[in-house]
């Protein structure tokens, strides 16, 4: 069963454009959403987070928007740069259990050309 | 500032053998968590522990075992190892009020023949 969905493996963009990475979720509990970035041969490092109570939250070329009713979340890179190439994962948590917890998704991996 | 460590890196074992892989974080959290990642996939977490003396089970514990002694340390134990845990070891940790990010570990490459 799995709970968050990252429904593409790979997108391609040219540089300087928008790119943009879509996460779905089953789970109704989960109220608190993240972004993961992964360069090879290392770990997962934070990039951004948005809780329910929010839609939208930006941090500098980075946006985050949160769709609950549909259970859907984008990451939005503007403009996207060669550094950006790397996997992207979603990651979510919530519910009593599930507070503790991150559930992640299968990854996106996004390669900016120049 | 270390942060996460993990060790070791990379390590070749047979199957049968027995290995612990070590994480210990230096940022006073109190959860700890070991996520294993398989080629194409996402993390799968395979124990957790919210604190000195208390773990839980992940999605896929089958295998494993952890214990949690101390704040700061956290080793996940393979005691017969199999093919099926050829995989990369990530070891996290985060503070334990809600909604925080948590911090990984570099990884562990870990292969079973």
């Amino acid at each position: 069963d799995q709970q968050v969905k990252q429904n593409s493996p790979s997108l391609s963009v040219q540089e300087g454009r928008i790119s943009i990475l879509n996460c779905d979720y089953t789970n109704s509990m989960f109220d608190y959403f993240l972004w993961y970035k992964k360069y090879p041969a290392e770990g997962p490092t934070f990039l951004i987070s948005i809780s329910s109570i929010k839609d939208k939250n930006e941090d500098g070329r980075f946006t985050v928007f949160l769709n609950k009713s549909a259970k859907h979340l984008s990451l939005h890179i503007v403009p996207s740069q060669p550094g950006d190439s790397a996997v992207y994962f979603c990651a979510a948590s919530g519910g009593i259990q599930g507070a503790q917890k991150l559930v992640f998704g299968q990854g996106t991996r996004l390669t900016i050309n120049p | 500032n270390a942060g996460v460590t993990q060790t070791p890196k990379f390590r070749i074992l047979k199957i049968g053998q027995s290995m612990t892989l070590q994480c210990t974080q230096d940022m006073n959290h109190n959860y700890m968590y070991w996520y294993r990642q398989d080629p194409g996939m996402g993390l799968k977490l395979i124990y957790y522990s919210v604190g000195a003396g208390i773990t839980d089970k992940g999605e896929v514990p089958n295998g494993y075992n952890v214990s949690r002694s101390t704040t700061e340390d956290f080793p996940l134990r393979l005691e017969l190892a199999a093919p099926s845990q050829t995989s990369v070891y990530f070891c996290a940790s985060r503070v334990a009020r809600s909604g925080n990010t948590i911090y990984f570990g570099e990884g562990s490459w870990l292969t079973v023949v």
